[in-house]
């Protein structure tokens, strides 16, 4: 079983307000991401991490903002939500660099905005 | 950059019965490809992958899939369906060194008693 955990798992708040979902893995993994998923959609890359003070922007283009000081934690920052924010965020982490490696996801946080 | 599609946005089969989840993947050097399963409020959980050698692949809970490169396919299969199989289903393409995973819209499972 996947030891990788989120934060908030259900989270209702209104236009404008900070909020930050926390991902954290006890697997030792250097490399984490976040996704962002719609019903229907595929799931898209918003962020990910190489290890520690490395973070990159994934392809989806979000407002969101990441940090990484420390190997287990890998927290998403959102300075000023909107509606346009509402979403599920999957946080996950691999073993391995690039793509060979298994993906373990956390449960998701699922974020409405009023 | 790689891509998946996955044709069946939501399937209904009965218990006992087999199944086939398609799944389509662009790419043009060989793909690491990866079937995902997520149910009701969870993450996602790999159910099996292939990177390379036998096209036949095993995975967790009786589930295969079969790498076809001539058709550019990864098709999930099970022979008898349960009733807690019931969940998204999720079709993802990766390469050798490239961080990035592409993942299909995924397909929807119902399983009818």
């Amino acid at each position: 079983e996947a030891d990788i955990y989120q934060t908030p798992r259900y989270l209702v708040i209104g236009t404008g307000k900070k909020i930050t979902l926390e991902c954290s893995q006890t697997m030792g993994h250097d490399k984490m991401y976040w996704y962002q998923q719609d019903p229907g959609m595929e799931l898209h890359l918003i962020h990910y991490s190489y290890g520690v003070n490395s973070t990159e922007k994934g392809d989806l283009s979000s407002e969101s903002t990441v940090s990484r000081i420390r190997t287990e934690h890998f927290p998403l920052t959102l300075e000023s939500a909107r509606p346009s924010h509402t979403s599920q965020y999957l946080c996950a982490s691999s073993e391995r660099q690039g793509a060979g490696g298994e993906l373990f996801f956390g449960e998701g946080s699922r974020l409405t905005v009023l | 950059a790689q891509s998946v599609t996955q044709p069946d946005i939501h399937i209904t089969v009965s218990e006992g019965a087999s199944l086939e989840l398609r799944c389509n993947y662009s790419y043009g050097a060989t793909p690491y490809l990866f079937w995902y399963v997520q149910s009701p409020g969870q993450g996602l959980q790999l159910l099996l992958k292939y990177f390379s050698g036998d096209t036949l692949v095993q995975g967790i809970k009786g589930f295969e899939a079969e790498f076809k490169r001539s058709q550019s396919s990864f098709n999930l299969r099970k022979p008898s369906v349960h009733w807690s199989d019931a969940a998204e289903y999720f079709c993802a393409v990766g390469a050798l060194n490239n961080n990035d995973m592409r993942f299909g819209a995924g397909t929807r499972l119902t399983v009818k008693p």
